[in-house]
């Protein structure tokens, strides 16, 4: 079982560069996540889908875009990618409406450092 | 900001021992509290959950203790072993902040053999 599936699992960006990771998950949820995780931080969301079509900020979507390309795949995006935004970066899907369990089932994590 | 105070924020317990790690929140309007377990290199997995409306939740050795009037919740591990060496984090679903979770900072516990 894959569950969910992220890409890269570690990227070197030089500040300004773009690049997006993407997200899959094969449970047929409905809704998916993404979020960002430092030190000391705990996790923050950055944007979430409820669903195919529609996606919403979270907690700190500033420098971040996402698309929820299907019901399978939910991208995150960076357009000029900044040293702030070095972080490990997870996706998470869940089955019910956005946290209606609170479960979650996160990807293994994308490690992107930006110099 | 709505937040949830974790801590310790690093513990170390010896095999047998029982883990307590602690949690308070300030917001009254959150109504689903879960704790997630993260092994290093994986994403957090959800561990246990309590509801408000119930005082304490047990799954095997794991238990939550929640005092609502206090505002604080707490995570026990009884007979602790290796294999609970992980990094443990608190969440609030909050009502008012459209059911986002509210994360705490998290916590590295190690176990001693």
């Amino acid at each position: 079982n894959a569950g969910v599936t992220q890409t890269p699992k570690f990227q070197v960006l030089k500040t300004g560069q773009s690049m997006t990771l993407q997200c899959a998950q094969d449970m047929n949820h409905n809704s998916m996540y993404w979020y960002r995780q430092d030190p000391g931080m705990g996790l923050r969301l950055i944007y979430y889908s409820a669903s195919e079509g529609t996606t919403d900020k979270g907690e700190v979507p500033n420098g971040y875009n996402v698309s929820r390309l299907n019901k399978r795949e939910f991208s995150l995006r960076l357009e000029s990618a900044a040293p702030s935004q070095t972080s490990v970066y997870f996706c998470a899907s869940s089955s019910r409406d956005p946290f209606y369990t609170g479960e979650l089932f996160f990807g293994e994590g994308s490690r992107l450092t930006v110099l | 900001q709505q937040q949830v105070k974790q801590s310790p924020q690093s513990l170390i317990v010896q095999k047998g021992g029982i883990s307590i790690i602690n949690c308070a929140y300030e917001n009254t309007a959150f109504d689903y509290f879960p704790w997630y377990q993260q092994f290093p290199g994986k994403g957090p997995a959800l561990l246990i959950a309590i509801r408000p409306d119930v005082s304490e939740k047990k799954e095997g050795r794991f238990t939550i203790s929640f005092n609502k009037s206090a505002k604080q919740f707490s995570l026990h591990i009884m007979d602790s072993q290796p294999g609970d060496s992980a990094t443990y984090f608190c969440a609030a679903r909050g009502l008012d902040s459209n059911y986002q979770l509210i994360w705490g900072a998290g916590t590295k516990l190690i176990i001693k053999p």
